[in-house]
């Protein structure tokens, strides 16, 4: 059964730093999507993307992040530079049409 | 927009008693609510969903209801085992493509 993938699964990196989460959605699937759970609370939703642009995003994802397609398999979120706050697990999601299946997700912490 | 409330936090059960899960949404316009369990550490894992023109979906010891008049649904556990012990999240989403909308979760504890 196809799954969604993600790298690293733990990156650790200093305050101000850019950090680059990597993932691969499920092959046929046409919406991606990052959310963020920061330990102990919630998934909160940060972005969703379609036909190479976003269609939607959240209050948390200011200037410092972006979301990138690059080639046909890889779908990435970067923070431009990191604060103490970003520290949380991020995780992909992709769909086909309603139901999102989610990969392991990227503990990001920042020191 | 969207806020889903879920209910209770922590439930406690023992094995082989049913557990309820709640939760209430506020948009009208949502017409999706997906079940997820999360084990510690893990992905966020699709246990069973319900689309807003049908009442009621069961898939073998769980099922989801859905009152689209009261802007509630619940999820339902049969038979608990240990391996139930996670965390549940019930959500909302409008249609297809769009953000999941999350509740704060249930911690599920099935006592051996």
């Amino acid at each position: 059964e196809p799954e969604v993938t993600q790298t690293p699964s733990h990156q650790v990196t200093q305050m101000g730093q850019e950090v680059i989460l990597r993932c691969v959605p499920i092959s046929n699937h046409l919406y991606f999507y990052w959310y963020r759970q920061i330990l102990g609370q919630k998934v909160e939703f940060l972005v969703s993307f379609y036909n190479n642009e976003i269609s939607e995003k959240s209050e948390i994802f200011d200037d410092q992040f972006s979301v990138e397609r690059p080639d046909g398999s890889n779908f990435t979120l970067k923070i431009r530079s990191t604060k103490l706050e970003d520290s949380a697990m991020y995780f992909c999601a992709s769909s086909e049409d309603f139901e999102q299946y989610f990969g392991p997700g990227t503990r990001l912490t920042v020191t | 927009g969207e806020n889903v409330e879920q209910h209770p936090s922590t439930l406690s059960v023992q094995e082989g008693d049913s557990a309820v899960i709640k939760c209430t949404y506020s948009d009208s316009a949502s017409n999706y609510f997906p079940w997820y369990k999360q084990e510690l550490g893990k992905r966020p894992q699709l246990i069973i969903d319900i689309r807003s023109n049908v009442g009621e979906k069961k898939d073998q010891r769980i099922a989801v209801t859905l009152n689209k008049t009261a802007k509630h649904f619940s999820l339902h556990i049969t038979e608990t085992q240990p391996e139930d012990s996670a965390v549940y999240f019930c959500a909302a989403m409008k249609g297809s493509g769009d953000k999941l909308t999350f509740g704060t979760g249930t911690r599920l504890a099935v006592r051996p």
